[in-house]
């Protein structure tokens, strides 16, 4: 069964405070890995997908980064606008659907 | 268009009410899905349509009818639904089953009273 973890389940940051988001998985044949990025009330918006490790994507502030084990979603100097829940979901060759994380909700302070 | 368009955005109907979701997209993507989410909570998977037909239905209660009419539709009926049910109703859709790069819609509010 494909898992998904995700740390920490919350994060404060001070404006401009870089950090990053772990998303660790264990599947079988990874078929690709999701960010997603979710606002209040709102559906998770696309950001990224990650297939091989050493992959790398970048976004304005945000980098993702992918390994045999887990991925990064790197926040550089975080704006308070940058605030939401970040979501991670795996692709498998054992499932035509993908599996999420609970994701990890990130405030940034001015 | 690269959107996912679902209405009504709030919804709050008594245990007794008939009501339904829609959901619309003119991306072109033959696969649409159903999610169910409780505050707090990852998107939980309720039904999978592929070219229009049902490919996956996760054990959900019978109370819930999903509807594809056609490629760009998808409905989920409502009827006697309990105060458990209250949640946010996403869609999604992507290029086919198997394509995990889902376009979500901004989601139904929905609060059974």
């Amino acid at each position: 069964e494909d898992q998904v973890t995700q740390s920490p389940e919350a994060l404060r940051l001070q404006e401009g405070e870089s950090s990053s988001l772990n998303c660790s998985y264990t599947v079988s044949g990874l078929r690709g890995l999701f960010w997603y990025r979710q606002d209040p009330g709102k559906g998770p918006e696309f950001l990224f997908t990650l297939y091989s490790a050493g992959e790398e994507k970048e976004k304005e502030r945000l980098k993702a980064t992918l390994t045999k084990k887990e991925s990064f979603l790197h926040i550089t100097a975080p704006k308070p606008e940058d605030s939401a829940t970040y979501l991670c979901a795996v692709g498998s060759g054992g499932s035509y659907i993908p599996t999420f994380g609970r994701g990890t909700s990130l405030i940034v302070h001015p | 268009d690269t959107e996912v368009t679902q209405t009504p955005k709030h919804l709050v109907m008594g245990m007794t009410n008939k009501k339904s979701l829609k959901c619309e997209q003119h991306m072109g993507h033959r696969a649409m899905y159903w999610y169910k989410q409780k505050a707090k909570k990852p998107p939980e998977l309720m039904f999978v349509y592929s070219y229009e037909k049902l490919s996956i239905n996760e054990s959900v209660p019978s109370r819930f009818s999903p509807e594809c009419p056609n490629s760009s539709l998808l409905n989920l009926h409502l009827h006697a639904l309990q105060p458990e049910d209250s949640a946010l109703y996403l869609c999604a859709s992507s290029k086919g089953q198997g394509d995990y790069g889902y376009t979500f819609g901004s989601g139904t509010r929905l609060t059974v009273v």
